[in-house]
C-alpha cells in the first residue's frame, strides 16, 4: 500500500529553507495531500494540506504541481526545533481507514547549528 | 480542553498478560483513532470509531485486539496474551468529520514493552 515515497533523511542548518518533496504518482482525483510532523516521544502534528497549487500557513507552504504526482513541502528558515520526522499522506478529504490513513516511513529532518 | 490524552504513558507487562490503554479524544471530536508505531516507522492504522460505532479494522489488529468506544467519547484498546511483537508506542487521535480539512490530532502514545 505504498502510495507515498519520500527521501529517508534530510540535513540543513540552521537558518536554511528545506524543501522535502514527496512522490505519489498514483493520486487519485479527490486525493488531498497532508504533512504531518512527529518529535521523539510525540504524537504526529498536523503542518498542511492542500490539493492543488500552493497552500501557506503560518509555518510552512505546500507546492503542489499541475500533475499532482508530487508535492513540496517548503519550511523556511529553519531552526533546531524543526528536526523531526516529516510525513507526507495522500488520501480522500474526511474519509479514514487504512487506505487515506497510510504514514509510511517518512523523513527524518536534522538541523543543525 | 486541552487535547487528546492516554494512558497509561508507559506499561511493562509480561508476556501472555492482557493489557488495556485508555484514550480520552478532544470533547467535540466524534472520530477517533488508533494507531500503532514501532522504532523507525511511521504510525500505522489499527482502528478507528465514529461516534460508537467501529467502522474499520486494519489486517494488523488480530483477534487478540480489541478496541470499544461505548459511549461515543473516550476508548480503550485491549490486548490479550500480550506478544513480544506487540511492543510498541500505541497513539490514539481524534478529528472531527469535515468535508474540508481531515485533520487529526493525537495524543502522547503509551509506550508498551513487553518482557
Amino acid at each position: 500500500l505504498a502510495k507515498t515515497t519520500q527521501p529517508i533523511s534530510m540535513d540543513s542548518y540552521e537558518g536554511q529553507e528545506v524543501n522535502i518533496t514527496c512522490s505519489h504518482n498514483n493520486i487519485a482525483t479527490n486525493d488531498y495531500i497532508t504533512w504531518y510532523q512527529q518529535f521523539p516521544s510525540q504524537g504526529p502534528r498536523f503542518i498542511i494540506q492542500g490539493y492543488k497549487t500552493k497552500v501557506t500557513n503560518e509555518v510552512a507552504s505546500l507546492f503542489i504541481p499541475a500533475d499532482r504526482k508530487s508535492s513540496t513541502l517548503s519550511l523556511p528558515r529553519v531552526s533546531l526545533s524543526d528536526t523531526a520526522v516529516y510525513y507526507c499522506l495522500v488520501g480522500l478529504i474526511g474519509r479514514a481507514g487504512a487506505n487515506n490513513l497510510f504514514f509510511g516511513t517518512g523523513t527524518r529532518l536534522t538541523v543543525t547549528p | 480542553d486541552t487535547g487528546v490524552s492516554q494512558d497509561p504513558r508507559h506499561k511493562i507487562t509480561k508476556r501472555g498478560q492482557n493489557v488495556t490503554f485508555r484514550c480520552d479524544p478532544i470533547s467535540e471530536h466524534n472520530r477517533l483513532y488508533w494507531y500503532r508505531q514501532t522504532l523507525g516507522q511511521g504510525p500505522e492504522f489499527l482502528t478507528y470509531f465514529q461516534n460508537e460505532a467501529q467502522l474499520e479494522k486494519s489486517r494488523l489488529l488480530s483477534d487478540r485486539f480489541s478496541a470499544e468506544r461505548p459511549k461515543g467519547s473516550f476508548s480503550t484498546l485491549e490486548i490479550q496474551r500480550t506478544e513480544q511483537g506487540d511492543s510498541a508506542m500505541y497513539l490514539c487521535a481524534s478529528s472531527q468529520t469535515s468535508s474540508v480539512v481531515s485533520e487529526q490530532y493525537f495524543g502522547p502514545g503509551t509506550r508498551l514493552t513487553v518482557t
